[in-house]
């Protein structure tokens, strides 16, 4: 199989706090994983691709300093929310991907709930 | 630029009756399509692809979808619809090949399944 973990799974911040988010593939190596953004009864929003030992690509509008990523392993990669305020609350979703030319499948994690007030 | 439209906000059928969920898509040239399945306050689950092949393709949970180029559309289908199924299910289309972009994936708005017992 291929699972992806996140945690916390829901995490309630005060505003003007930092909060770090994690994603591991547990049972694969991930060279690239990838950040979403889901607001309720919305779609998913891309915010950015992460590959290990690289920097993070980020999506148009998405504030890299304001969403810090680091894929420092091929198992873990993180988002912190810095400076948090209440617009950022949101589901956050994390998937990974296999790496190869021939691996195109992205496997997601259960999402983080983030809830600022 | 890419679009996903899945023109059906919600959908509700009696336990037992047949499924369509409708996906559009406009792309430059024929691309990646997938169905996830998402349960409240989870991540996703690929419920089935085409990359290439035969059009009509088989998934999990007993789905299937067909690709109709000419249509530029991927529906989703199944014979006869389980409780377990009411969740939101999202059409979502990659770029051909594995040249760049990280294989990033556009995602519709999605379709929320409602089942009456």
């Amino acid at each position: 199989g291929a699972v992806v973990s996140q945690h916390p799974s829901w995490v309630i911040c005060k505003s003007g706090t930092s909060v770090k988010i994690e994603c591991r593939s547990l049972d694969f190596q991930a060279t690239t994983m990838f950040w979403y953004r889901q607001f309720p009864k919305q779609s998913l929003m891309l915010m950015a691709t992460s590959n290990e030992g690289s920097k993070a690509t980020y999506e148009q509008g998405v504030e890299k300093d304001k969403f810090l990523i680091n894929h420092a392993s091929l198992t873990l990669s993180t988002l912190t929310v810095t400076s948090a305020h209440p617009e950022d609350s949101s589901f956050y979703i994390c998937s990974a991907r296999r790496p190869g030319p021939t691996s195109y499948e992205q496997y997601f994690g259960p999402g983080t709930r983030l809830t600022v007030t | 630029a890419q679009s996903v439209t899945q023109p059906d906000i919600h959908i509700t059928v009696s336990e037992g009756a047949s499924l369509e969920l409708r996906c559009n898509y406009s792309y430059g040239a024929t691309p990646y399509l997938f169905w996830y399945v998402q349960s409240p306050g989870q991540g996703l689950q690929l419920l089935l692809k085409y990359f290439s092949g035969d059009t009509l393709v088989q998934g999990i949970k007993g789905f299937e979808a067909e690709f109709k180029r000419s249509q530029s559309s991927f529906n989703l289908r199944k014979p006869s619809v389980h409780w377990s199924d009411a969740a939101e299910y999202f059409c979502a289309v990659g770029p051909r090949g594995f040249t760049g972009g990280g294989n990033k994936l556009t995602f519709g708005t999605g379709t929320q399944l409602k089942v009456e017992l």
